[in-house]
C-alpha cells in the first residue's frame, strides 16, 4: 500500500496562475483533509471531506476550492495564486471521523512569486 | 473557541539530556493525539490519550494527559539524534482535529 500520495512534490507559480494539487489514498478511508503548514503556524486545516460527495471549510479556506472526485481522491485548487499561498500543503486521511488517527501524504512545496 | 498553546516553540538539548513539550487547551478535551514530523517530512501519528490522568509509554517517550483533560505533555528521556524533529499535539474537543504550533527539537551531538 502506498498510503497517501500527493502530486506534485514541488511547484513554482507566478501570481495569478492557477493549479490543482492532487491527493489519493489507497486505505479505503472515508475522510480526507487538506492542510497548509507555515513556519511557526503549525498545521492549519483548509478543507476537509468527511465522506465521498461532501466537503466542508476548515480554518483557512479563502482562495482555495476542493473536489472529492471519488473515495480515493481529493484535490485542492488554487484559482489565482497569491504570494501568501506560498506554503507546504499536506493531504491526510482518516478511516471514518476527523478525530481518528490521520495519515499524511509527503506534502507539496509551493512557491508563488 | 478552543485555544491551544504548545510550549516551548524551540528546544535545543545535548544528546542524552531529557526533553519535554507541553500542550495546553482553554477547553476540556475529549482526547489528544501526538504527532512527530522529521525535518523535510510529514507528520506521523505517535499516540492518542483519552482518559483523565492517562499515562502511556513508548520506549523513551512518556505521554501524559492531565486530570482535568485540558493539558498534555510529551517527555523524552535521554534524547538521541533520531529524536530530532517537530512534535505536534492535536487536541480534540469537537469533531475537527486541530494542531498545536509544535515544538521543534534539535539535538547537539
Amino acid at each position: 500500500n502506498a498510503g497517501v500520495t500527493q502530486t506534485p512534490k514541488f511547484q513554482v507559480l507566478k501570481t495569478g496562475q492557477s493549479m490543482t494539487l492532487q491527493c489519493a489514498q489507497d486505505m479505503n478511508h472515508n475522510s480526507m483533509y487538506w492542510y497548509r503548514q507555515d513556519p511557526g503556524m503549525g498545521l492549519r486545516l483548509i478543507y476537509y471531506s468527511a465522506s465521498e460527495g461532501t466537503t466542508d471549510k476548515g480554518e483557512v479556506p479563502n482562495g482555495y476550492n476542493v473536489s472529492r472526485l471519488n473515495k480515493r481522491e481529493f484535490s485542492l485548487r488554487l484559482e489565482s495564486a497569491a504570494p501568501s499561498q506560498t506554503s507546504v500543503y499536506f493531504c491526510a486521511s482518516s478511516e471514518r471521523r476527523p478525530e481518528e488517527t490521520q495519515y499524511f501524504g509527503p506534502g507539496t512545496r509551493l512557491l508563488v512569486l | 473557541g478552543q485555544q491551544v498553546m504548545q510550549i516551548p516553540q524551540y528546544q535545543h538539548v545535548q544528546e542524552g539530556e531529557d526533553f519535554t513539550t507541553y500542550c495546553n487547551s482553554s477547553t476540556t478535551l475529549s482526547n489528544i493525539q501526538w504527532y512527530k514530523q522529521r525535518p523535510g517530512g510529514h507528520p506521523v501519528f505517535l499516540i492518542q490519550l483519552v482518559k483523565s490522568g492517562e499515562v502511556k509509554k513508548q520506549k523513551r517517550l512518556t505521554f501524559q494527559f492531565g486530570e482535568a483533560k485540558k493539558n498534555s505533555s510529551l517527555h523524552i528521556t535521554a534524547t538521541q539524534t533520531t529524536d530530532v524533529g517537530t512534535y505536534f499535539c492535536a487536541p480534540r474537543s469537537s469533531e475537527k482535529l486541530t494542531f498545536g504550533t509544535g515544538t521543534r527539537l534539535t539535538i547537539i551531538p
